[in-house]
């Protein structure tokens, strides 16, 4: 029973063009989200996140909106660039437990 | 300020072997985690532990043990290897904030990957 799902498995996108990335989660008790970005051989590391009580966060060229009642989060990266290519994780954080969706592999084509 | 440290990088182990995942962190971080990753399955958390001599577990805690000691080291002990524990696992830290870990300040190891044959 996966409570955090990204759907998508890959997503390639033109540089300078928008990158959307697609997250939905089950569990209504989730206090925060966040997204994580992920370069092979290396652990992941923090993107952004977003409290249960706010519907976007913004930071530089990062965006991340939540909509409560689809229980879907994404974020927007604009403008994509080539370095952006990475595997990027959604995560829902409740108390001390961290759920992590499967990633996105992210391909930013020059 | 090494951050997460994680040793080895690397470990083959036959069916049966125990053997030792070690974590060290240097921020002073309360609260510490392990994950594994599996392909098309995101991390999972394992156990973790929110300062010395307390540790919880996590979704996937079976075949696991782990202790804390101290603030730096959070070791990962697997008891008897099987092959469905191979895996690459990350230790994780971050600081306590408002009641549990902090949102924005996890910092992840450069994980260990494991084969279990």
């Amino acid at each position: 029973d996966q409570q955090v799902k990204q759907n998508s498995p890959s997503l390639s996108v033109q540089e300078g063009r928008i990158s959307i990335l697609n997250c939905d989660y089950t569990n209504s008790m989730f206090d925060y989200f966040l997204w994580y970005k992920k370069y092979p051989a290396e652990g992941p590391t923090f993107l952004i996140s977003i409290s249960s009580i706010k519907d976007k966060n913004e930071d530089g060229r990062f965006t991340v909106f939540l909509n409560k009642s689809a229980k879907h989060l994404s974020l927007h990266i604009v403008p994509s660039q080539p370095g952006d290519s990475a595997v990027y994780f959604c995560a829902a954080m409740g108390g001390f437990k961290t759920i992590f969706g499967a990633g996105t592999r992210l391909f930013v084509k020059a | 300020n090494a951050g997460v440290t994680q040793t080895p990088k690397f470990q083959v182990l036959k069916t049966g072997q125990s053997m030792t995942l070690q974590c060290a962190q240097d921020m002073n971080h309360e609260y510490m985690s392990w994950y594994r990753q599996d392909p098309g399955m995101g991390l999972r958390l394992i156990h973790y532990s929110v300062g010395a001599g307390i540790t919880d577990q996590g979704e996937v805690p079976n075949g696991y043990n782990v202790s804390r000691s101290t603030t730096e080291d959070f070791p990962l002990r697997l008891l008897s290897a099987a092959p469905s524990q191979t895996s690459v696992y990350f230790c994780a830290s971050s600081p306590l904030s408002g009641g549990s870990a902090s949102t924005d300040t996890q910092y992840f190891g450069p994980g260990t990957r494991l084969t279990v044959l």
